[in-house]
């Protein structure tokens, strides 16, 4: 079993849809979430940003966390054609960097 | 805004070619990264530096060495190019004092896409 999975998409969604975008992970000791954003031929930027579990919202984005589960969750709000990126989770034990473990990505299309 | 910078956007060389991936970043960050991204692969890490003249390896160091002579610059290192080191290599840094975060907050460069015939 991996360690992060990741549906790799295409997901394609209208203009306007909540589109949920959703990680899995196997190791309990995960603490660190993040979901980075990744423009076709750029690098990937950092959205969100969630220790432990709980909510946290950021203007048209969500990121959910439920450890219990080991599900995370980048929920975007009233999607726009501009939201069409790779969205890639990435998860780690302590605040160190050399522990981050990313998901594959997942290839979102917002159709106008 | 942390600018991480790739001096090569698109590369093309041959096989056994000695290859040079330069990386600089303008925010006196500690850490710097180097990561291949493959399709249906993923981003895995090459190697890694928290310090001046510090390497660590990442998971797939094979056919590659770093230099890290200052701080604010990270090099990546193909000592003889083939063809399955074809792919977009992407720069990051990060700092151990990042406020409200931890020091797995990476800042990207735009990286560099490399093909080798």
């Amino acid at each position: 079993q991996k360690e992060v999975e990741q549906d790799p998409g295409p997901l394609s969604v209208p203009e306007g849809a909540i589109v949920s975008l959703n990680c899995t992970y196997s190791n309990s000791a995960f603490q660190y979430f993040m979901w980075y954003r990744q423009y076709s031929r750029k690098g990937p930027e950092l959205l969100m940003y969630t220790y432990s579990s709980g909510n946290k919202e950021d203007g048209r984005f969500t990121a959910q966390v439920d450890k219990s589960s080991k599900y995370i969750s980048l929920f975007i709000r009233d999607s726009q054609p501009s939201d069409s990126a790779t969205y890639l989770c990435a998860m780690s034990v302590g605040g160190g960097a050399d522990g981050l473990t990313f998901g594959k990505g997942t290839h979102l299309i917002i159709q106008p | 805004d942390v600018k991480v910078t790739q001096s090569s956007r698109y590369l093309v060389k041959r096989t056994g070619e000695k290859v040079f991936l330069e990386c600089v970043q303008d925010m006196d960050h500690e850490n710097m990264f180097w990561y291949r991204q493959d399709p249906g692969l993923g981003l895995r890490l090459i190697y890694f530096s928290y310090d001046v003249k510090m390497k660590e390896k990442g998971d797939i160091p094979e056919g590659y060495s770093v230099s890290r002579e200052k701080k604010e610059r990270f090099s990546l290192i193909l000592e003889s190019a083939s063809t399955n080191q074809t792919s977009m290599y992407l720069c990051a840094s990060s700092s151990l004092a990042h406020p409200n975060s931890g020091a797995n907050v990476l800042t990207f460069g735009a990286g560099s896409r490399l093909t080798v015939l």
